[in-house]
């Protein structure tokens, strides 16, 4: 596609239900990231993909929190028994290279109720 | 301590004004930089890599002292539409960390 499409676009759960973030990369885009980002503050590192390979998860805040890119392209951030806590703006971030800059997408705004 | 620290600022410049600032980041084996614009509620874009020789994109120049282990930004003739939160971003080994942004403010 033309750039990172995120989706839902916008998300209103209850706690304790779990949500699915999508992230369709640029195309041939090696590396995917997912980030989180509260109002005022930069993007937290949450997670990031070379291809299908987890390279690192230390970012993610609990083990409700997973990631997975079974196939190299499309990336899945799953929240499990979702908090109040878990509100935030969710987003992925793609890039050609390992060293080379990433392109985000629009985000996804979660919200626990 | 933090992977990436910034000035949160605000600076507040007038128009025409050069404003500069700096980040620090920790990881000596940080291998490569960037200067990202954010402005309100949208996602981040890339403003300007950075090279160890320093480069400079139109009022923009950046720079980057690996001994010191920071990378600083410069704007000059600073006009309105560059107001907005600028973001430091260091990649190691394939992990891009940012810091909490500068936020710059250009008036009339």
């Amino acid at each position: 596609g033309a750039g990172v499409s995120q989706s839902p676009r916008y998300k209103v759960t209850k706690r304790g239900q779990d949500v699915a973030l999508r992230c369709d990369p640029i195309s041939g885009h090696v590396s995917l990231y997912w980030y989180r980002q509260a109002l005022g503050q930069g993007p937290e590192f949450l997670t990031y993909f070379n291809y299908e390979a987890q390279q690192d998860k230390s970012g993610l805040p609990n083990d409700r929190f997973s990631a997975e890119r079974p196939e190299g392209s499309i990336s899945t951030l799953t929240i499990q028994r979702t908090e109040q806590r878990d509100s935030a703006m969710y987003r992925c971030a793609s890039s050609l290279d390992v060293n080379t800059e990433a392109f985000f997408g629009q985000g996804t705004r979660l919200t626990v109720v | 301590r933090k992977e990436v620290e910034q000035d949160p600022g605000p600076f507040n410049v007038p128009e025409g004004a050069t404003v500069a600032f700096n980040c620090t980041y920790s990881n000596s084996a940080s291998q490569s930089f960037f200067w990202y614009r954010q402005d309100c509620r949208k996602e981040p874009k890339l403003l300007m890599s950075v090279y160890s020789s320093g480069n400079e994109d139109g009022r923009f120049t950046a720079q980057l002292n690996r001994a010191s282990q920071y990378i600083s930004l410069l704007i000059r003739d600073s006009k309105l539409s560059d107001s907005a939160t600028y973001l430091c971003v260091v990649n190691m080994s394939g992990k891009l960390s940012f810091g909490a942004g500068t936020t710059v403010t250009v008036r009339a």
